[in-house]
């Protein structure tokens, strides 16, 4: 079965540069989910889609900035970025009717800031 | 107070034991609740809602308690691929940023 798929999956990046990730939802999900999780953190949530609006915001930097396209991809895009933005940025999909909660994830993308 | 609080262990379990560790959340108007598993640098993946009433899914069982605001997982006959990191999910409602993960607790099954 198909799975969300992320890319890159690895990217390195200088400090104050931009970056974007991603995202390609399990097909016929309605939902994406951003999530944010540094060494030995749990995910934190930034942003999230529904049938391309954004439906909720969490602790997404003013420096981040994110869009789900027609095709239901999502990108987010990145700027200026810290020392401390490096972490694995996970997105999710899933289907408003099964509740939130079930989400499925993809393999994620793990960004470094030198 | 973190709103979802869990025992970071690590747990370290003989194989073939049974282990169980908890979850406490602080929002009484909570609505559901999961657990997920992650395995190192991987993604998390679901594991089992769990339901008021209580559910098993073959090794695992899930229980929830209310009354104490925790939930509970059970893991039977301890298997080598069983180490990970169990996480707890837990919605408070309010959308998707009502959605709150606990830290995890790394568990490590031992030959």
């Amino acid at each position: 079965a198909a799975g969300v798929i992320q890319s890159p999956r690895h990217l390195i990046k200088e400090k104050r540069e931009t970056a974007t990730l991603k995202c390609y939802p399990i097909p016929r999900h309605d939902t994406v989910y951003w999530y944010q999780q540094g060494p030995g953190q749990d995910p934190q949530f930034l942003i999230s889609f529904y049938e391309k609006m954004q439906s909720d915001k969490g602790s997404i930097p003013d420096r981040f900035s994110a869009q789900q396209f027609s095709d239901y991809h999502s990108e987010l895009n990145m700027s200026s970025l810290e020392l401390g933005d490096s972490a694995l940025y996970f997105c999710a999909s899933s289907l408003a009717g099964s509740g939130i909660g079930e989400l499925f994830f993809g393999e994620g993308s793990r960004l470094t800031v030198l | 107070r973190k709103e979802v609080e869990q025992d970071p262990g690590p747990f370290n379990v003989p194989e073939g034991a049974t282990v169980a560790f908890n979850c406490t959340y602080s929002n009484s108007a909570s609505q559901s609740f999961f657990w997920y598993r992650q395995d190192c640098r991987k993604e998390p993946k679901l594991l089992m809602s769990v339901y008021s009433s209580g559910n098993e899914d073959g090794r695992f069982t899930a229980q929830l308690n209310r009354a104490s605001q925790y939930i509970s997982l059970l893991i039977r006959d301890s298997k080598l691929s069983d180490s990970a990191t169990y996480l707890c999910v837990v919605n408070a409602g309010g959308g998707a940023d009502g959605l709150t993960f606990g830290k995890g607790t790394h568990l490590i099954i031992q030959p």
